[in-house]
């Protein structure tokens, strides 16, 4: 077990909704980032937080919003849901400031947008 | 942000033989990272390659990172069917922003 839990671990929602998703890092990391993983495909990076603050971003339009909390939960927003947003959603943790880029991945939450 | 190109996209082999996959990009990377994700679950870190011509072992599992870092390999010997998965390359750029290949998807014929 990696320590990094996400909720809820499946999701349904229809075109045009918006959904949240929530992220427990593993203790004592101060680094998130999200990944979109679509069926047969490698995890495609959304954003990373850091300290609370985005420090970077992959291609994604802005409808695709996160927040991290000072104990280090995240949060990724998503409005205006397409059909295309149906995916696994991965959120991974690190510690950043050592060098060490060892990152542990959660779960995942599986999203089916009908 | 940087691009990577995983090869064979499909690996299927017996047990006990060995076998090969490669990453390779157009720019030189960083650091690479290789992950493997069993079927139903999520990636697991493997390991990070970040010095020219690095050659890390994890028992049956031998990484490689190229001398240019343009490219890099993970070769799996004797190979068991507790290595069924797919195995991804990734690498980071400056941004942050860490960019995965598409993966080798292995199966094993026991």
């Amino acid at each position: 077990e990696t320590g990094v839990t996400q909720s809820p671990t499946h999701l349904i929602k229809t075109r045009g909704q918006q959904v949240t998703l929530r992220c427990s890092s593993q203790s004592g990391h101060n680094t998130v980032s999200w990944y979109q993983q679509a069926l047969g495909q490698g995890p495609q990076f959304i954003f990373q937080y850091y300290r609370e603050e985005e420090n970077g971003r992959g291609n994604f339009p802005p409808r695709f919003s996160g927040l991290q909390f000072p104990n280090y939960s995240s949060e990724l927003n998503v409005n205006a849901l397409e059909l295309d947003d149906s995916a696994l959603y991965l959120c991974a943790s690190r510690y950043t400031g050592t060098g060490d880029e060892t990152q542990y991945f959660g779960p995942g939450t599986r999203l089916l947008v009908l | 942000g940087q691009q990577v190109m995983q090869i064979p996209q499909y690996q299927h082999v017996q047990e006990g033989e060995d076998f090969t996959t490669y990453c390779n990009s157009s720019t030189t990377l960083s650091n690479i990272q290789w992950y493997k994700q069993r079927p139903g679950g999520h990636p697991v870190f493997l390991i990070q390659l970040v010095k020219s011509g690095e050659v890390k072992k994890q028992k049956r599992l031998t990484f490689q990172f190229g001398e240019a870092k343009k490219n890099s390999s993970l070769h799996i010997t004797a190979t068991q069917t507790t290595d069924v998965g797919t195995y991804f390359c990734a690498a980071r750029s400056n941004d942050y922003k860490l960019s995965f290949g598409a993966g080798t998807t292995v199966t094993v014929r026991a």
